[in-house]
């Protein structure tokens, strides 16, 4: 069966300027959860979906949105790109009723110049 | 102070030795312990998880989870080349992941 397919995997943006990224889950999981990962930091949540509605986020600024869909794809965007967003950006898919059967998936690599 | 802790390592090792990884929380809610593998370029993978305390085994890898010293860790044994990689903790709270900060392990041939 398919995993957690992120698109695209590589992106460079700008200062200034936002990004969507998208996550296409594993079919019949109706749970996404994104998480930033970097060298200094490691990896941190930025948000879960299930079933269209956000049950828990982060500690991440306002900059920092996402969204499910009816068919629980999502989407993550941010605004205002500062270089520190620079990171692999990664999600996970799941049931949504366990709190261990998290599937990930590659991972978008932002890079803000 | 980091809910989790875990030693970024490197931790490099000649094939065939047993290895073992640890982390220590702090957060005494935590039930669900999971252990995940990160190669280069890729997402981490669940290798196994373990529901409070007690041991679990999947062939080579043993997962052993005690919460009254709040410390888990991760065996494996007879280690090849191929298991070089990222070997991340993850403990599960209120629908998301807290980590460890990844230990990176090398297998010498």
């Amino acid at each position: 069966k398919a995993g957690v397919t992120q698109t695209p995997r590589y992106l460079i943006k700008t200062r200034g300027q936002q990004v969507t990224l998208s996550c296409s889950p594993i079919s019949g999981h109706r749970s996404v959860s994104w998480y930033q990962q970097t060298p200094g930091q490691g990896l941190q949540f930025l948000f879960e979906y299930f079933s269209e509605t956000q049950r828990n986020k982060g500690n991440f600024p306002g900059r920092f949105s996402g969204r499910q869909f009816s068919n629980s794809r999502s989407e993550m965007n941010v605004s205002t790109l500062e270089l520190g967003d620079s990171a692999l950006y990664l999600c996970a898919s799941s049931l949504g009723w366990d709190s261990y059967g998290y599937t990930f998936g590659s991972g978008t690599r932002l890079t803000v110049v | 102070q980091k809910e989790v802790e875990q030693d970024p390592g490197p931790l490099s090792v000649p094939e065939g030795a047993i290895v073992s990884l640890n982390c220590t929380y702090s957060n005494s809610a935590f039930q669900y312990f999971m252990w995940y593998r990160q190669y280069s370029r890729k997402g981490p993978e669940l290798l196994m998880y373990t529901y409070s305390s007690g041991n679990k085994e999947d062939g080579r890898f043993t997962a052993q989870v005690d919460k009254s010293s709040k410390y888990i860790s991760l065996f494996i044994r007879d280690s090849q080349p191929s298991d070089s990689a990222t070997y991340l903790c993850a403990m599960d709270s209120n629908y998301q992941l807290i980590w460890g900060a990844g230990t990176k392990l090398i297998i010498k041939p």
